[in-house]
């Protein structure tokens, strides 16, 4: 069983508001990944980091999206200014080397709802 | 770019039955991609149920098979005999070739099995 740890599991926020989550890596995993799953089932890559430096990340996510995985603290998405098309499960994944083939871990999810 | 295609939302199939849920993707970033199947159970975070990396060979997991077959860019998972255990959402995946790379998720299948 994974052992990804995403907080809080519940988040409503209004428009316009601040959106924080929080994602805690299996342990030994340095590569994270975040992702968005909307209400279609769709998901969206949205950011990875190794240790602290990210890989790779959307053009979404540089403009109202910011992803940090500090050193020796919880990973964070934090959205600046929340929009209603917003609202979706954020899904934090971890894996030991970010490889291709790798498993990836995830986490129960984060679900936002903008109102 | 990438994509992934489930052609079946929802497949509700009674128990002791035979199950296929079909995967095709489609590539242009890598003639060869990893491909995944992850499954979400009621509860429960998204995880792996079975990979294969090398185009011609068959993954196998808690009876569940898929093969990947680069003629027809298919990963359609299959399973001889399904249990009420096996209701879920199922996901087929598409990893890249490079360190760090995201997975491309299809829309997902939610399968029921009837008792």
């Amino acid at each position: 069983n994974s052992k990804v740890i995403q907080t809080p599991r519940y988040l409503v926020k209004g428009q316009g508001q601040k959106a924080k989550m929080r994602c805690i890596p299996e342990k030994g995993h340095p590569v994270v990944f975040w992702y968005q799953q909307n209400k279609n089932n769709e998901f969206k890559f949205l950011i990875n980091f190794q240790n602290q430096e990210v890989l790779q990340q959307i053009d979404m996510t540089e403009k109202r999206f910011s992803a940090e995985c500090p050193s020796n603290s919880p990973c964070s998405l934090e959205i600046q200014s929340s929009e209603a098309g917003d609202s979706a499960l954020y899904l934090c994944a971890s894996t030991k080397t970010g490889g291709a083939a790798e498993t990836l871990y995830f986490g129960s999810g984060t679900r936002l709802t903008v109102l | 770019g990438d994509s992934v295609t489930q052609t079946e939302g929802q497949v509700t199939v009674s128990e002791s039955k035979s199950l296929i849920i079909n995967c095709t993707y489609s590539t242009t970033s890598i003639a060869y991609p990893n491909l995944f199947w992850y499954v979400r159970y009621p509860g429960e975070g998204l995880q792996l149920l079975l990979k294969v990396i090398t185009a011609g060979q068959k993954g196998s997991s808690r009876g569940f098979e898929a093969t990947y077959n680069k003629e027809t860019t298919s990963f359609h998972l299959q399973k001889a005999s399904v249990q009420e255990s096996d209701s879920a959402v199922y996901y087929c995946a598409l990893g890249e070739g490079n360190a760090g790379a995201k997975l491309t998720f299809g829309g997902g299948t939610r399968l029921t099995v009837r008792p």
